[in-house]
């Protein structure tokens, strides 16, 4: 069964960077994934589709400032120059024929 | 621009039903796989069901197999979420979201629409 493992909770300071990490289950490192971001009381904006290879396409008006990269059954979401509306839920999301697979979610915390 | 309206949501009672839709534009929606995914209070994303670009395919996550319907109105550029039996676990925001031409993760995604189960 594939499932998508996230951190519950990351913080960092306004103006630094920060990496998140999505882990996919043993069997499956070859997926891609997409990132998706929730601001609080807002529904969910695509980020970008990322990858096994590490090369990665952004939604609609993504900002530099958001990238993602990939070594074996991870996948990361590194955000830079951090801005106070990039705190955020952070959720990882995989498919396949029959499902779609969403990860736990990362609380991003802007200090 | 991509616009994706849900509508339907409210309060039933548990054993009720309710009807959600979703009104798109801005793209041709004949041409894309459409999913509903849902968010119970201060808890992460499910996917709930997708239905392939003619209809003609569609999956349930087994929460709710059994007891939701999925399904598109091409015509009418509309999805729609058939709920039966609710219960209280079926509280959630209910969004819709567009998949892509060649994959399939969520490239848009609607404001969302809140369905509560209570008696």
């Amino acid at each position: 069964q594939l499932v998508l493992t996230q951190s519950p909770s990351a913080s960092a300071s306004l103006g630094a960077s920060v990496k998140l990490t999505c882990t996919l289950s043993s069997g499956h490192r070859s997926y891609a994934i997409a990132w998706h971001q929730q601001q609080p009381e807002k529904g969910p904006r695509c980020l970008m589709k990322l990858n096994s290879d590490g090369s990665h396409s952004k939604g609609d008006g993504i900002p530099d400032r958001f990238s993602g990269s990939s070594s074996g059954a991870e996948r990361y979401l590194t955000i830079s120059s951090l801005q106070s509306e990039d705190e955020a839920d952070y959720f990882c999301q995989t498919w396949g024929t029959g499902f779609r697979v969403f990860g736990g979610g990362t609380k991003l915390t802007v200090l | 621009q991509v616009q994706l309206v849900e509508s339907g949501g409210g309060l039933v009672k548990p054993g009720g039903s309710l009807r959600l839709s979703c009104a798109a534009s801005g793209f041709t929606f004949s041409d894309y796989y459409m999913s509903w995914i849902r968010q119970a209070p201060g808890k992460g994303l499910e996917w709930v069901s997708y239905i392939s670009s003619s209809g003609s395919t569609i999956y349930y996550a087994d929460s709710v197999k059994g007891r939701f319907t999925i399904s598109r109105d091409n015509a009418k550029n509309s999805l729609y979420l058939q709920m039966n039996s609710l219960r209280a676990e079926d509280t959630a925001v209910y969004y819709c979201a567009r998949e892509g031409g060649d994959d399939n993760y969520f490239h848009y995604w609607g404001q969302g629409t809140l369905v509560t189960v209570s008696s």
